[in-house]
């Protein structure tokens, strides 16, 4: 199976910081991941797909990047509605797996 | 508007049986794999099974192989899991999914006596 290790597991920011989580994969997955936002007491949302492809309706300041196994999520000046937990998935083969989640609170 | 709808949660006893439906809409459904993906209260996103767009290939996880059996009616646009001797840690929100963007609202399932 494919382990995705995700990082940090919490993170607190102060609103128009920058903030990155990463996730990295245990063997090659391509461009097989996405990243979602999940609220307390909702379904996760998409943000982005293909590893580097912003999700429709999603603010520009969330992108995607890739460098080999690792795969990153930036969010530039951070808003207070980013607030959340944020998972990685990797769809590349069965089982999907899903990074362990990053808790994103403001300062 | 995409619509996944899942429904026939509840509360069951451990060893029993339950099936969950997932009625889709808004997309030509018998075009695309669905899965199931479960989450415990105060937990992570947790894969359950995957069944491709006709139905003749599926995947289980571990825990849930030879309990739970995916299915789908292309006919109906529904998707399906039907979930036998349950156990307390089978207790989750359940999401039907399919295209990235698409999760339902998700269904709870409480497994406890």
């Amino acid at each position: 199976d494919i382990q995705m290790t995700q990082s940090p597991a919490s993170l607190s920011a102060s609103p128009e910081e920058i903030v990155t989580i990463t996730c990295q994969a245990s063997q090659d997955i391509g461009n097989w991941l996405a990243w979602y936002q999940q609220k307390p007491g909702k379904s996760p949302q998409l943000l982005i797909y293909s590893a580097t492809s912003l999700a429709d309706g999603i603010p520009s300041r969330f992108s995607g990047s890739r460098s080999g196994t690792q795969y990153s999520l930036k969010i530039s000046r951070l808003q207070v509605e980013d607030t959340g937990i944020y998972y990685c998935l990797q769809r590349y083969s069965n089982p999907w797996t899903f990074g362990g989640g990053t808790k994103l609170e403001l300062k | 508007e995409v619509q996944l709808v899942e429904s026939g949660g509840g509360l069951v006893q451990p060893g029993r049986s339950m099936k969950l439906s997932c009625a889709a809409s808004g997309f030509t459904f018998s075009n695309y794999g669905m899965a199931w993906v479960r989450q415990a209260p105060t937990k992570g996103l947790e894969w359950v099974a995957t069944i491709s767009y006709d139905g003749s290939s599926t995947y289980y996880r571990d825990s849930v192989k030879g309990r739970f059996t995916i299915s789908r009616d292309n006919a109906k646009s529904t998707l399906y899991l039907q979930m036998n001797s349950l156990r307390s840690e089978d207790t989750a929100t359940y999401y039907c999914t399919g295209r990235a963007p698409d999760w339902g609202q998700g269904v709870m399932v409480t497994v406890s006596s």
